[in-house]
């Protein structure tokens, strides 16, 4: 059974700083996502990444994925108000997904 | 182009009552997703579809079922809600394009919360 694990699970940044969310899962994939979600809203997504290696940025998010160590990381760079969310990490699991628990974000002036 | 649509935003029930959530893609994808929602927990799959009159368990399928009988609309029945159903639910489509592509993620729906009192 995949599993998915998100850490932390909540992370308080002061506005400027740097810091790296991870996702770890169980099982063999080679295809993980990463979506934003506002309080109270719908997913959005962030990062496709579909092999070893790939590396996808975009602004001040920066995802990765090693497929070997079955690991992702989301790093966040200089880091503003705006990034305030939850992120959630998914895994392919065969046309499906499995989700981590979720990494509420909240950046602070 | 409405992307995904959930029908209703809100609802609350009694202990017992029934219901549909709808959803509806107009980017003709193949295959739709329901998930809820709890605090702290993620998404969990409840059901999907792979295509039109097709459908699977997911993780955490019983006391719902689903219907698909047009590619464009997925629907979930409560046959009789019980206040663990109380969440909120997500719809999703993809395309089916071996998920190769980097857009070959889940769009989902604005969301439908559901109270069982």
């Amino acid at each position: 059974e995949l599993k998915v694990e998100q850490n932390p699970l909540f992370l308080s940044m002061q506005e400027g700083k740097n810091y790296t969310i991870y996702c770890n899962y169980s099982t063999t994939s080679d295809r993980l996502y990463w979506y934003r979600q506002d309080p109270g809203k719908s997913l959005e997504s962030l990062f496709v990444l579909l092999s070893n290696g790939a590396v996808k940025q975009e602004g001040r998010l920066m995802a990765s994925l090693d497929t070997k160590a079955r690991l992702s990381t989301l790093h966040i760079t200089a880091a503003v108000h705006d990034l305030s969310a939850t992120y959630f990490c998914a895994v392919d699991n065969g046309n499906k997904l499995v989700f981590g628990a979720g990494t509420i974000l909240r950046v602070k002036s | 182009n409405a992307g995904v649509t959930q029908t209703p935003k809100f609802r609350v029930l009694k202990t017992g009552q029934s219901m549909t959530l709808l959803c509806a893609q107009d980017m003709n994808h193949e295959y739709m997703y329901w998930y809820r929602q709890d605090p702290g927990m993620g998404l969990r799959l409840i059901h999907y579809s792979v295509g039109e009159g097709t459908t699977a368990k997911g993780e955490v399928p019983d006391g719902y079922n689903v219907s698909r009988l047009k590619k464009q609309n997925f629907l979930l029945g409560l046959e009789s809600a019980a206040p663990s159903q109380t969440s909120v639910y997500f719809c999703a489509s993809t395309a089916d394009s071996g998920w190769s592509y980097d857009t070959d993620t889940q769009y989902f729906g604005p969301g439908t919360r559901l109270t069982v009192l």
